[in-house]
């Protein structure tokens, strides 16, 4: 079983829907990252999360240490938010490196 | 520059090839992480180094990969005797802060494809 689960790995959704991802993680952690990557393109980091909630535009990340869980919402998307989401933690007590989940991929339609 | 800068975006090697691919980070920044990702497959750590420090190689597959950072900036990956298994895209990153404790800004990537 991998350290870091994501679901879904696929989502499909039409454009102005509410999208949630999810993370779960089996490791302590002391930061979790969200990450965006586009096809052919880099990586761009979205939230770095240690608690709680942050919002940054029509992006929404939480955190629930106890459960070890994050999700990634999504409002009103756009066909421009098609991407692969990665999560990402940062074990506790380790050197730094990240672990990754294995990434979800969404497509929004028009 | 502005962000973390990869060279060469994309290299073919033939089997039995050295390859060197190169991280310049951002400026200032203390980290610096190379991770591998095959194709359709989150990125794997390789290892990270705190300014000049090799802090952790745990990553690394085999002793044909090696990294560099002499002057604490700019960083070398090198493999030696490149195998089929080595085609992957090799990701850079860099964070201000040590242990990653900060955001983390990603290169493009070099893409390796080793025939």
């Amino acid at each position: 079983k991998n350290e870091v689960e994501q679901s879904p790995q696929n989502l499909t959704a039409q454009e102005g829907e509410f999208i949630t991802i999810n993370c779960s993680y089996s490791v302590g952690i002391s930061a979790l990252h969200w990450l965006q990557q586009h096809p052919g393109g880099g990586i761009v980091s979205l939230f770095m999360l240690s608690s709680g909630k942050k919002k940054h535009g029509r992006l929404i990340a939480t955190i629930n240490i106890q459960e070890k869980h994050s999700s990634l919402h999504i409002t009103a998307s756009h066909p421009r938010d098609s991407a692969v989401y990665i999560c990402a933690v940062k074990g506790s007590g380790n050197t730094g490196k990240l672990i990754f989940g294995q990434g979800t991929t969404l497509q929004v339609k028009p | 520059g502005a962000g973390v800068s990869q060279s060469p975006r994309y290299k073919v090697a033939k089997r039995g090839q050295d390859v060197a691919l190169r991280c310049d980070p951002i400026s200032g920044h203390v980290s610096l992480f190379w991770y591998q990702q095959a194709l359709g497959q989150g990125p794997e750590f390789l290892t990270y180094f705190q300014n000049e420090a090799q802090l952790d190689k745990s990553g690394l597959p085999s002793d044909r990969f090696f990294a560099e950072r002499p002057e604490g900036s700019v960083s070398t990956l090198k493999i030696q005797r490149t195998q089929q298994e080595d085609s992957a895209v090799y990701l850079c990153a860099s964070s201000l802060l040590a242990e990653n404790t900060g955001e983390l800004f990603f290169g493009e990537g070099s893409r390796l494809t080793v025939l």
